[in-house]
This record gives C-alpha cells, sequence and structure tokens, in this order.
C-alpha cells in the first residue's frame, strides 16, 4: 500500500527566508502528487499537483515543488516567505493502480512564519 | 462558486451518543470523500461515493459508523455510537469524478470538530 512521509513536524522560519518542507512516498510505477495547504479552522486548499512531464510544478501563493522519481520525493520550496504562509502543509499521493485512486495524505508539515 | 458547505462546525457529546454530519458538495461534483482528521495527523479517507454508489469504504468502522449520499448530490456521515477515538475533524471533500483521472482536485469543506467527552 502507499505510503506518505512528511519528514518535518514542525518547521520555524523568519520572515522572507526561504523554506523547503520535505515530503518521499513508497515507490510506485506512477503516482499523482498533490500538496495541500490548510489554514487555521479551515479545510484543505490545493497548492500544487504534479501529473506527469516537467518534475518541477509550480503552484499558487510563489509555492513550487520538485518530483524526483529516483528518490521518490517532492519536496515543496518557497524562496521567501511571509507571515501570511504560517499553515499546516501535507503532502499527499493518489495511486492510480487502487480503485477510485484513493488519496493518502502524510502527517503534516507546520509552517511557522516569524516576523 | 460556492464551495463545499458541512455542518455544524462544532460539535460535542458523551460517549455512547449518537451524532450525525452533513455535507453539501459542489454542484456537478460526481465524488465526494469523508476524511477523518485526528489532531496532529493528516486526513484519513473514511469513505468515498461516485454518484450515490460507494467506491472505497475499506478504513470505515462499519460496526459504527454509516454513511449515505441519496439521490447522488448531499451525504449525512453518522456514528453510532460514539467513542472517545472518534474526537477528530470530520471533513468533507468533492470533485468532478474518478473518470477524470486521479488527478482532479478535490476541494474540501470547512470540517466538523468533534469533541467526544
Amino acid at each position: 500500500a502507499q505510503s506518505v512521509t512528511q519528514l518535518d513536524s514542525q518547521v520555524p522560519v523568519f520572515e522572507e527566508a526561504p523554506v523547503e518542507l520535505r515530503c518521499n512516498y513508497s515507490s510506485s510505477v506512477s503516482v499523482y502528487l498533490f500538496w495541500y495547504v490548510q489554514y487555521p479552522n479551515q479545510g484543505l486548499q490545493l497548492l500544487l499537483k504534479y501529473l506527469s512531464g516537467s518534475t518541477l510544478v509550480k503552484g499558487i501563493n510563489g509555492f513550487e515543488a520538485e518530483f524526483n522519481k529516483s528518490q521518490t520525493s517532492f519536496h515543496l520550496r518557497k524562496p521567501s516567505v511571509h507571515i501570511s504562509d504560517t499553515a499546516e502543509y501535507f503532502c499527499a499521493v493518489s495511486d492510480p493502480d487502487t480503485g477510485g485512486f484513493k488519496t493518502i495524505f502524510g502527517a503534516g508539515t507546520r509552517l511557522f512564519v516569524k516576523a | 462558486e460556492a464551495g463545499v458547505a458541512q455542518s455544524p462546525r462544532y460539535k460535542i457529546i458523551e460517549k455512547r451518543q449518537s451524532v450525525a454530519f452533513w455535507c453539501n458538495p459542489i454542484s456537478g461534483h460526481a465524488t465526494l470523500y469523508w476524511y477523518q482528521q485526528i489532531l496532529g495527523q493528516g486526513p484519513k479517507l473514511l469513505i468515498q461515493f461516485q454518484n450515490n454508489g460507494v467506491v472505497d469504504d475499506s478504513q470505515l468502522p462499519k460496526d459504527r459508523f454509516s454513511a449515505e449520499r441519496l439521490k447522488g448530490v448531499d451525504s449525512t456521515l453518522k456514528i453510532q455510537p460514539a467513542k472517545l477515538e472518534d474526537s477528530a475533524v470530520y471533513l468533507c471533500a468533492s470533485s468532478w469524478g474518478i473518470l477524470a483521472g486521479g488527478e482532479n482536485e478535490q476541494f474540501f469543506g470547512p470540517g466538523t470538530r468533534l469533541t467526544v467527552l
């Protein structure tokens, strides 16, 4: 069965500094990969997704992620964070080999941006 | 475009009581999902509907949890009887459908925070 590991439970960072949130998934022939963001007391919102093609994916709010098949990773990056980026970030994988393209979420990484 | 609606937003009950959550997906979305998100964890899929049929309910504790999606639109998730470990946020999401492939984006509602005392 597919699994997703987010290597950091919390990431504190100063405003305007770069940030990387790490995500690894268990091996599969092909997967779809997603990053979602969850602001306090809100549902999840899609940041970006990788389906195929270019391994560098750009999303909303200046975020981007790079798909690395050999390392089964999909790390999320932003060159300069803002206070408003403080939120919980979830990496997710959808496995086309399972019926219904079941989506598995990681445990989340809490990004805390300090002034 | 209206988003995914859920009610209630908060619910506090005693253990062994029953509770029901309601979800209205985005109009036209064929697939509806219920997730359980325990504090400090990622969302865990409980059940997935395609129209009014169940696609996946492998992680639904069927001895106490039930869900239905009559007429393929809104859905209700019920817990009867509730246990302490059911305390969590219950998220509803919808998407255009699995026929669009696994890449179709899921849109989430704000969730219902359940506390079982």
